[in-house]
């Protein structure tokens, strides 16, 4: 079945660059994500990338996606203290009703 | 704009006690909704996710389930809890004809089951 797999943890100093990374096992997958979980909330959508697209920037952040490895990963550029937090990746299908989603790995920037 | 509303925001119930969860989405209609739970320090399970009203489907095999009595009402309910029912639940939508605009997520309920 489907499945996406990411590392647990990373830790970086502040105003370093963060860098996540992720796999997927589903060839279909048409869209992926990336999501941030602070503290004691829910999932907030960061960005997502169309999957005939290899890059995508938006500010700080830069997703690339190597379709062939099926590899994602997300750039923070200048991590901060703020950016502290679980950042899911996940995969979704044309249709787009069932989401899979990584363990989540978790950021500490350190000051 | 559309918001999505989930409580309570924490609960701790007693073994053999049951359970309602309550969701609601404002500002969209006929949403795609979803419940979730994630355990410490794992990831997110999908428990149960609906297309319209009345429509339910089961991933996991549990003593939960599932209701959708209105278009932006979902509902997570169960019988008797187990100790293994503690988590934290998260309720989410997505739009169904906007599939790059990801999933909603509510604020999560942490159930503690004592």
């Amino acid at each position: 079945g489907e499945d996406v797999e990411q590392s647990l943890f990373l830790s970086v100093r502040e105003g370093d660059s963060s860098v996540i990374n992720c796999t997927y096992t589903d060839s279909s997958s048409t869209y992926l994500y990336w999501y941030k979980q602070e503290p004691g909330a829910g999932l907030q959508l960061l960005t997502y990338i169309f999957s005939n697209m290899d890059m995508k920037q938006d500010q700080r952040l830069t997703v690339l996606l190597n379709k062939k490895d099926k590899h994602l990963s997300l750039r923070i550029a200048d991590t901060q203290t703020g950016d502290s937090a679980i950042y899911f990746c996940a995969e979704s299908t044309t249709g787009g009703f069932k989401t899979i989603f990584g363990a989540g790995t978790r950021l500490f920037v350190k000051a | 704009s559309q918001t999505i509303h989930q409580w309570p925001a924490t609960l701790v119930q007693p073994v053999g006690s049951p359970l309602s969860l309550e969701c609601t989405v404002e500002g969209t209609s006929n949403p795609n909704l979803y419940w979730y739970r994630q355990a410490a320090g794992r990831g997110l399970q999908l428990l149960f996710y609906s297309v319209g009203i009345g429509q339910i489907s089961s991933e996991v095999p549990q003593n939960l389930s599932a209701s959708r009595p209105q278009d932006r009402q979902f509902i997570l309910s169960s019988k008797k809890l187990l100790l293994s029912d503690s988590g934290f639940y998260l309720c989410a939508w997505s739009q169904k004809d906007r599939v790059s605009y990801g999933y909603t997520f509510g604020s999560g309920t942490r159930l503690t089951v004592v």
